[in-house]
């Protein structure tokens, strides 16, 4: 099992509508997780942090971490064409800084 | 606002060359890595430095790619000689000293080998 797993997509939604990105992951990650948004060719941009069980909400974003479950996910609210990119879920590992990634979720907004 | 600063952006070469790649870490930021990213997965760590000091190597295959950071600030990334199967992103991120580990990326360089 890798460390972080995400479904690859696409993930299509209407725009207005909330999109929910889901990350799974092993006992080898630690409980700092992130996720970053990356556009085509672009690189990959922080958006959100959380580090304990429950909701952190940012503005339309909002990360949930379950540890029990060992799932976090990302809900964004209100999505919006300029939302369509790949969603990279990570981790922290437990022997180190270095974080481990998923593969991405593809989002596709539509109008 | 501050930035990762990457060059060069874009780099074609042949394979059996040599490249090189340059990161400036945003100001302050002691703890710097390279992530390697093919299309379609994620990032994967090839070295991690903590000042001057490599951290992690475990990944970098040492028998072509060698990195360097020698004052603590500024790094290199090397590809001696390079494969068909280096091409991919190559990503620089640091991160500061808050304990959060935030890591930024910079913008990345496209290596496409031929």
């Amino acid at each position: 099992q890798k460390e972080v797993e995400q479904n690859s997509g696409p993930l299509s939604v209407p725009e207005g509508a909330i999109a929910s990105l889901n990350c799974t992951y092993s006992d080898r990650v630690s409980q700092s997780f992130f996720w970053y948004r990356q556009y085509s060719g672009k690189s990959p941009e922080l958006i959100m942090s959380i580090y304990s069980n429950g909701d952190k909400e940012d503005g339309r974003f909002t990360a949930q971490l379950n540890k029990a479950s060992q799932y976090v996910s990302l809900l964004i609210r209100d999505s919006q064409p300029s939302d369509s990119a790949t969603y990279l879920c990570a981790g922290k590992t437990n022997s180190g800084y270095a974080l481990n990634f998923g593969k991405g979720t593809s989002l596709l907004v539509t109008p | 606002e501050a930035e990762v600063a990457q060059s060069p952006r874009y780099k074609i070469t042949e394979k059996s060359q040599a490249v090189a790649f340059w990161c400036d870490p945003i100001s302050g930021h002691a703890t710097l890595y390279w992530y390697r990213q093919i299309l379609g997965q994620g990032p994967e760590l090839l070295v991690q430095f903590q000042d001057e000091s490599v951290v992690d190597d475990s990944q970098l295959p040492k028998d072509r790619f060698s990195a360097e950071r020698l004052k603590g600030v500024d790094s290199t990334l090397k590809i001696q000689p390079a494969e068909l199967g280096d091409s991919a992103m190559y990503l620089c991120a640091t991160s500061g000293t808050s304990g959060n580990n935030e890591q930024f990326f910079g913008p990345g360089t496209r290596l496409t080998v031929l």
